[in-house]
């Protein structure tokens, strides 16, 4: 059974519409992170939480905003996407507390029309 | 700044032949992940290294934790056209909240018949 689960696989959106892409994991762990995968490219971290503690990557944009209302659920807000944030984004759960295999969920593939 | 420098970039091998992939960074890191990840997917956990010096194998693939624990090898006997995908290492550093976890730059594996 898949631990880590993002909704939706694919999405396509307006170019500057705001979207939410959603994940959610059965692990509780504490740590969730956001990577943004471009084709081709090795997935760049955005930001993660240990708990409710954020911590944002210096050179993510503004454009991208997250919340984690709960230990299972993480969102990743889009404010206003532009043809450069067609991307996969990946988003993975890991214990924290010493261990660090983190486990991702098959992601979920952005297009901006 | 990368902090983690994959290499090669890309192979494309005959099926049986053997293989290294390399991992290197000037920062010293407190584990080391590999992973592969096929089109499409989210990353899946290989293997986790945590020693320096240490060696782990999972069937025809051997891995390698540098003694300075900066750089990780992974070494693939007999490659299988099964093998072909993408292979990530991630570093961690720092405990707890401030533990981070940073993808290399990606080695993309071709095995053909």
């Amino acid at each position: 059974d898949a631990m880590v689960i993002q909704n939706p696989r694919y999405q396509v959106t307006q170019f500057g519409k705001p979207v939410t892409l959603s994940c959610s994991q059965t692990l509780n762990h504490n740590v969730m992170y956001w990577y943004q995968q471009k084709s081709s490219q090795a997935p760049k971290l955005l930001f993660h939480y240990y708990d409710k503690d954020f911590n944002n990557e210096a050179d993510t944009p503004d454009n991208f905003q997250s919340r984690r209302p709960n230990t299972s659920f993480c969102f990743l807000d889009i404010r206003s996407p532009g043809l450069g944030d067609a991307a996969m984004y990946l988003c993975a759960a890991r214990l924290g507390q010493g261990t660090t295999e983190a486990f991702f969920g098959q992601g979920t593939r952005l297009t901006v029309v | 700044t990368q902090l983690l420098e994959q290499s090669p970039q890309f192979l494309s091998i005959q099926e049986g032949e053997n293989l290294t992939v390399y991992c290197n960074s000037s920062s010293v890191f407190s584990s080391l992940q590999w992973y592969r990840q096929e089109p499409g997917e989210g990353p899946v956990l290989l293997v986790t290294v945590v020693t320096g010096g240490e060696v782990k194998k999972l069937k025809r693939l051997t891995f390698q934790f540098g003694d300075a624990r900066k750089d990780s090898s992974l070494h693939i006997t007999a490659a299988q056209p099964g093998d072909t995908g993408l292979y990530l290492c991630a570093g961690a550093r720092g405990p707890g909240t401030a533990s981070k976890l940073t993808f290399g730059t990606g080695t993309r594996l071709q095995v053909t018949l």
